[in-house]
């Protein structure tokens, strides 16, 4: 059974940082690329950042680029999301979730960590 | 970047009647070399993470209920869920794959019973 577990979320002051991570079970974790996507509270779904298979290729959302780091441990089976310099607008479920080729659906998505940026 | 725009914000449908959803993208999805559309739909139930239902816009996800269809095509896509139950109770997201490394989703219609 294909299993994404997120964790690391919790309080953080505006400025600080955390770190996620997705644990990932029942498929073969290195064939597949990864990604985060968030949802603000009362906000639809907006997609944050992705990894391809080997870590070479490393996308991400305009509103994140220089604060976020994704990585992944593929002997871990392990995604992460590194945040730095976080803002209140960076509220928000993150969910890791796959996809199995470029051009690809998310198909499989983990239950969601809350990650709340507040004073 | 290719911005997604669903039609309605929300909707209440009676058990039983049909529930229509619009998704207009920016830009045309259909990839010539393949002649595919690169379009997903999304269900997302409080407390649950999204779930994929249709791909392509127009297949079914294994395990998807058959009252769940996707039809369109290039700009211009539809969710149709033919009979509405109870269990569908949730907001929906277009998405478009097409593009990479950028994946945009509609802003999300929220499905209730009337």
């Amino acid at each position: 059974e294909v299993q994404l577990v997120e964790s690391g979320g919790g309080l953080v002051q505006p400025g600080g940082s955390l770190r996620l991570s997705c644990a990932a079970s029942g498929f073969t974790f290195s064939s597949y690329y990864m990604t985060w996507v968030r949802q603000a509270p009362g906000k639809g779904l907006e997609w944050v950042a992705n990894i391809n298979q080997d870590g070479s290729d490393k996308p991400y959302v305009d509103s994140v680029k220089g604060r976020f780091t994704i990585s992944r441990d593929n002997a871990k089976n392990s995604l992460y999301l590194q945040m730095n310099s976080l803002r209140a607008e960076d509220t928000a479920v993150y969910y890791c979730a796959r996809y199995y080729s470029l051009m690809a659906p998310f198909d499989y998505w983990g239950q969601g960590t809350l990650v709340t940026v507040s004073s | 970047d290719i911005v997604m725009t669903q039609s309605p914000d929300s909707l209440a449908v009676s058990l039983g009647e049909r529930a229509t959803i619009s998704c207009k993208s920016s830009q045309s999805v259909l990839y010539s070399s393949d002649n595919k559309n690169y379009l997903a739909w999304y269900q997302h139930k409080p407390g649950q993470p999204p779930k994929l239902l249709i791909y392509w816009a127009s297949t079914r996800e294994s395990g998807v209920p058959d009252r769940f269809s996707g039809s369109g095509s290039g700009t211009d896509f539809t969710l149709t869920i033919s009979s509405l139950q109870a269990e569908d109770v949730a907001v929906y997201y277009c998405q478009h794959y097409y593009s990479s490394p950028t994946w945009t989703f509609g802003q999300g219609t929220k499905v209730e019973i009337k």
